[in-house]
């Protein structure tokens, strides 16, 4: 149990275009869902804390109309990056956790993000 | 302010003798401590975790130890496999939230 399922896996895009990245929980409700960015050889990045039904809570330095984040239901969270530039290029991650065991964060598989 | 660091990024080991993966905190309100196995491309994979009541969790290879006086944790794999080649993060949380705060990472090689 506990898969969570990110789509897309590797996306390219124009500068200047929004890319939407998907991320469920399959066999689960994941009240919390997490968004993360790692850079080559560096640790996950937290960007972003989202509970269903709720705006999300954004890290510090993370912007908020850039990154956008809806948690519509309890297994569905989605990360859209508005006017993408060269500098967004980077690994986005997302994670879920359970009620019963929020301590426990299940990842996706990731999806790899390259703007021309 | 790094509060969770592992300063080997990366530990080469031969197979079948012991990996030790070591994992040192800072903020002494963190009460959940957990691994995670990460491949090239992919999301990291949860091993194993720990509360602060305990001192030792063990799931088949895999033994985490935390010490809370040293504020330090570590992963011991025994035996190590080669298809345990990945990077190793560990993290930490309070139990009260749910975030949590990552270690850079340690490459583990284990050669045949």
């Amino acid at each position: 149990g506990a898969v969570v399922s990110q789509h897309p896996s590797r996306v390219i895009c124009k500068s200047g275009t929004s890319v939407k990245i998907e991320c469920r929980s399959l066999d689960f409700q994941a009240t919390t869902m997490f968004w993360y960015r790692q850079f080559p050889k560096q640790s996950l990045m937290l960007m972003a804390t989202s509970n269903e039904g709720s705006k999300a809570t954004y890290e510090q330095g993370v912007e908020k109309d850039k990154f956008l984040i809806n948690h519509a239901s309890l297994t569905l969270s989605t990360l859209t990056v508005t006017s993408a530039h060269p500098e967004d290029s980077s690994f986005y991650i997302c994670s879920a956790s359970r009620q019963r065991a929020k301590n426990i964060q299940y990842f996706g598989a990731g999806t790899r993000l390259s703007v021309l | 302010d790094q509060q969770v660091k592992q300063n080997s990024p990366s530990l080469s080991v031969q197979e079948g003798r012991i990996s030790i993966l070591n994992c040192d905190y800072t903020n002494s309100m963190f009460d959940y401590f957990l691994w995670y196995k990460k491949y090239p491309a992919e999301g990291p994979t949860f091993l194993i975790s720990i509360s602060s009541i305990k001192d030792k969790n063990e799931d088949g290879r895999f033994t985490v130890f935390l010490n809370k006086s040293a504020k330090h944790l570590s992963l011991h794999i025994v035996p190590s496999q080669p298809g345990d080649s990945a990077v190793y993060f560990c993290a930490a949380s309070i139990t009260s939230g749910s975030r949590l705060t990552f270690g850079e990472g340690t490459q583990l090689t284990v050669n045949p």
